[in-house]
């Protein structure tokens, strides 16, 4: 069975440093890979995915993902930390293949608070 | 529309009520997918369509949850017997095909009391 954690449910930054949100999947075939943000009563907007090619993958809003399968990871990064970003990040996996619905498993949500 | 409606945003449930919520999928969208968001986690999955046929509904937590699309557009989840248990935000999703991205409606946040 698939699954994602999310290392630190809680991540604080102050406004132009990095951000870095963890994210480790289980799964016995290599997932698509996907980050999504949720800003306060709304719904889940796409940043990024990783299907297949360049392992580094560029989203919205200046983050970027890097998928490392040797450390089932999916690091999310954004050099510059800007107000705006402050939301809820979830990293989610999909499964491979022609059978496979779409569904995403989701990890547990990490909230990045910016600092002025 | 422009993207996924769901309505109502908000619903208060006594104990024991039945509930209905719907779900506008995007014009011509064939997938549609339904996620369970309690408070603080991640979304769960509990059922999928494609079209009106519901294909998978794994993640359906008990007999009491029921979902269709009938004309294979509009969708409606149906809690019976409404629980404490159930409290969370509602959230729909719809695609045009396999492999395209996902849009999420804002969400029906239930709260059962």
């Amino acid at each position: 069975a698939q699954s994602v954690t999310q290392l630190g449910s809680h991540v604080s930054v102050s406004e132009g440093a990095l951000v870095l949100l963890r994210c480790n999947y289980s799964s016995s075939v290599p997932p698509y890979l996907f980050w999504y943000v949720q800003y306060p009563n709304q719904g889940l907007q796409l940043l990024l995915k990783y299907t297949t090619g360049a392992t580094l993958v560029k989203g919205i809003n200046g983050f970027e993902a890097e998928f490392k399968k040797s450390e089932t990871s999916f690091h999310l990064t954004k050099p510059s930390a800007h107000m705006s970003d402050a939301a809820e990040y979830f990293c989610a996996v999909s499964a491979r293949g022609s059978s496979n619905t779409g569904k995403l498993i989701f990890g547990q949500g990490t909230t990045l608070q910016v600092k002025p | 529309g422009a993207g996924v409606s769901q309505s109502p945003r908000y619903k208060v449930a006594k104990r024991g009520q039945d509930v209905a919520l719907r779900c506008d999928p995007i014009s011509g969208h064939v997938s549609l997918f339904w996620y369970q968001q309690a408070l603080g986690q991640g979304p769960e999955f509990l059922t999928y369509f494609q079209n009106e046929a519901q294909l998978d509904k794994s993640g359906l937590p008990s007999d009491r949850f029921f979902a269709e699309r009938p004309e294979g557009s509009v969708s409606t989840l149906k809690i019976q017997r409404t629980q404490q248990e159930d409290s969370a935000v509602y959230l729909c999703a719809s695609r045009f095909i396999e492999d395209t991205e996902a849009f999420f409606g804002q969400g029906t946040r239930l709260t059962v009391v």
